[in-house]
């Protein structure tokens, strides 16, 4: 049961690179969300999307970029990185007809020096 | 603005008591609450559920209830077990997208 991949699980940047967190489930879920958690902090959205196609910005989207071409992917897109986006990013997903349940990815840590 | 709060960060128990985790929100609109689980360098994995239509959910050794008016709810585990010690999170939902995390209590159970 693999449930929702989250790669890579660590990763440093340097201060104005870029990467992409990668995020694939294989439960066909619809819909499929990105969070970050800050130490001492809840889990803030940072997008989300309800379908192949489909995406739209959560409570703190700024830095970020995403895309779903497919039910399975949904990658997070991180442009000119700064200090500011060093934290947990933890990507989740639910069914649209399974109840509220959403599943979460073991994370990833990027840390911005 | 908070909508979802967990007042206490941290809470210590001994072994075979009950742990009772506290979650205050300001929303009248959130119609679904969850409690998650987070061990260390995992994801946050589901506990438990309620809708706002029940005032109680219970699940082997977990039960959530829900007091609407007061716009808290709690979560019970008896007994509690040293594999409990995590982090604890609450969440709210409102429509379809619209989850909202508490920060996370982190319970300790002292064997």
């Amino acid at each position: 049961n693999a449930g929702v991949t989250q790669t890579p699980k660590f990763r440093i940047l340097k201060i104005g690179q870029s990467m992409t967190l990668q995020c694939t489930q294989d439960m066909n879920h619809n819909y499929m969300y990105w969070y970050r958690q800050d130490p001492g902090m809840g889990l803030k959205l940072i997008y989300y999307s309800v379908g192949a196609g489909i995406t739209d910005k959560g409570e703190v989207p700024n830095g970020y970029n995403v895309s779903r071409s497919t039910t399975e992917d949904f990658p997070l897109r991180l442009e000119l990185a700064a200090p500011s986006q060093t934290s947990v990013y933890f990507c989740a997903s639910r069914n649209q007809g399974g109840g509220n349940t959403i599943y979460f990815g073991e994370g990833s840590w990027l840390t911005v020096v | 603005d908070q909508q979802v709060k967990q007042n206490s960060p941290s809470l210590s128990v001994q072994e075979g008591r009950i742990s009772i985790l506290n979650c205050d929100y300001t929303n009248s609109m959130f119609d679904y609450f969850l409690w998650y689980k987070k061990y260390p360098a995992e994801g946050p994995t589901f506990l438990i559920s309620i809708s706002s239509i029940k005032d109680k959910n219970e699940d082997g050794r977990f039960t959530v209830f829900l007091n609407k008016s007061a716009k808290h709810l709690s979560l019970h585990i008896v007994p509690s077990q040293p594999g409990d010690s995590a982090v604890y999170f609450c969440a709210a939902v409102s429509g379809t997208y619209k989850y909202i995390f508490g920060t996370g209590t982190r319970l300790k159970v002292l064997a």
